[in-house]
């Protein structure tokens, strides 16, 4: 089906350690995003990629880094995790008629920093 | 910089009967887009409905409506008919028309259906 399809869907890290959450779509969308949902906090910005090749800062960037691998994939890497980084995360991606559609989302990732 | 609000926390309803989710905003754009995404259990956010500043009338689907009210910056969801399926956590997202299309959600409300 297609769609955006996010791995993992879940995963325990220890404090300091290092991993990258992938994204990947298959309907030919320029723009790919990273959002983070905490509890009583909605969806927070992480990261946007407007195009292959661009990525810009959102609302929450701190700790983590992009990569537009090409047009398809999107990943998010946490560097050094922390517990403040527990969260569920979501990777979307939109087209041309975003303002119709909305975005389509992942099933996001829930990951637990211990 | 735009802001979302939902007041509303949590909200219960009995199966069958009506409910409405509030939604407030503020923005100095003149034109914009507004959305109700729902987030069942499943973790997945589904578009519910959507709404353009510049159009007057009120969207609606199926038993899915809203109040918008562009002055007041107002944005409710009507959920008419109330299904057990509808119990979710919902979430009013505001996006520009201009620049990149990112959202701002509110921080979401969690409504349970009573049967």
């Amino acid at each position: 089906n297609a769609g955006v399809t996010q791995t993992p869907k879940f995963q325990v890290l220890k404090t300091g350690q290092s991993m990258t959450l992938q994204c990947a779509q298959d309907m030919n969308h320029n723009s790919m995003y990273w959002y983070r949902q905490d509890p009583g906090m909605g969806l927070r910005l992480i990261y946007y990629s407007a195009s292959e090749g661009t990525t810009d800062k959102g609302e929450v960037p701190n700790g983590y880094n992009v990569s537009r691998l090409n047009k398809r994939e999107f990943s998010l890497r946490l560097e050094s995790a922390a517990p403040s980084q527990t969260s569920v995360y979501f990777c979307a991606s939109s087209g041309d008629s975003v303002p119709s559609r909305g975005y389509t989302f992942g099933s996001g990732t829930r990951l637990t920093v211990v | 910089a735009q802001t979302v609000t939902q007041s509303q926390p949590e909200m219960s309803v009995q199966e069958a009967e009506t409910v409405t989710l509030s939604c407030t905003y503020d923005t100095s754009e003149s034109n914009y887009y507004l959305f109700w995404y729902k987030q069942p259990p499943s973790r997945q956010m589904i578009l519910v409905i959507r709404q353009e500043a510049y159009k007057q009338q009120n969207a609606t689907e199926n038993r899915f409506s809203v109040n918008f009210q562009k002055a007041a910056k107002s944005f409710s969801l009507k959920i008419s008919d109330s299904q057990l399926g509808d119990t979710a956590m919902y979430f009013c997202a505001f996006m520009k028309t201009s620049g990149t299309y990112k959202y701002i959600f509110g921080t979401g409300t969690r409504l349970k259906v009573l049967a």
